[in-house]
């Protein structure tokens, strides 16, 4: 079970708009519709942003979508803004387990 | 108010166990549909599942770590317990709990602040 892959770092402007990427396998993320995103800032706990590959919890701003096509999902953050920056890890279900991403630092220029 | 909080050991020895307690509140791990998991991370890299506990005592594992880990669950208590055996320096990370979203959910919604274990002799 490898860990799934994303980019190491992506960078927009404020205003802008930026999609990082996450690549499975027909075992985890092309297997189930259970991928979600977790936003870490520095020295604190994951915050779930989208669960279920594409919905947001109560709370998380709808400038924050998903999707998946494949064996690949995809967070996209619309209208970027400064406090958006942070690291962004994808994880998907497996069948009886969970496998996180290697993590995407997203920085806003 | 969902809450978890990690306690246990700053610092362990090379070939020693690890036991982590998470202890909960806002949610009870008799009901239907509730689970609790670990999580950790090293510094300055990714996160990594562990574990995760059911509310039926279901439990599941790394593939990786599996032979390492056993996950339990006190009711009464409201908590869920973590043990690696023969930690390794490059078992240091942060140990994080979290609660799974609800039934049928593949997602955590509420994590704990964690807590950061260093494996030294």
């Amino acid at each position: 079970q490898s860990a799934l892959t994303q980019p190491r770092s992506v960078s927009g402007s404020p205003g802008q708009s930026v999609t990082i990427s996450c690549t499975g396998t027909s075992s985890d993320v092309g297997g189930y519709n259970y991928v979600s995103w977790y936003q870490q800032h520095p020295g604190k706990a994951p915050k779930l942003m989208i669960y279920d590959v594409s919905k947001r919890p109560s709370g998380v701003p709808d400038r924050f979508s998903g999707s998946k096509s494949g064996n690949t999902a995809s967070l996209t953050i619309s209208g970027l803004q400064a406090e958006d920056e942070a690291d962004y890890y994808c994880c998907s279900y497996a069948g009886s387990s969970w496998v996180f991403g290697g993590g995407t630092k997203l920085t806003v220029l | 108010q969902i809450t978890l909080k990690e306690s246990g050991p700053t610092l362990v020895k090379p070939t020693q166990t690890l036991t982590l307690t998470c202890t909960f509140s806002g949610f009870s791990l008799s009901t239907s549909g509730v689970g609790v998991g670990w999580i950790r991370q090293p510094p300055g890299k990714a996160l990594e599942w562990l574990a995760l506990i059911y509310w039926n005592d279901d439990k599941r594992y790394s593939p990786s770590l599996k032979s390492r880990l056993t996950i339990t669950k006190d009711t009464s208590k409201n908590q869920v317990v973590l043990t690696m055996t023969n930690m390794d320096p490059v078992d240091t990370a942060t140990y994080y709990c979290a609660h799974r979203g609800g039934w049928v959910a593949a997602h955590f919604d509420y994590w704990g602040q964690g807590t950061l274990v260093t494996v030294s002799s």
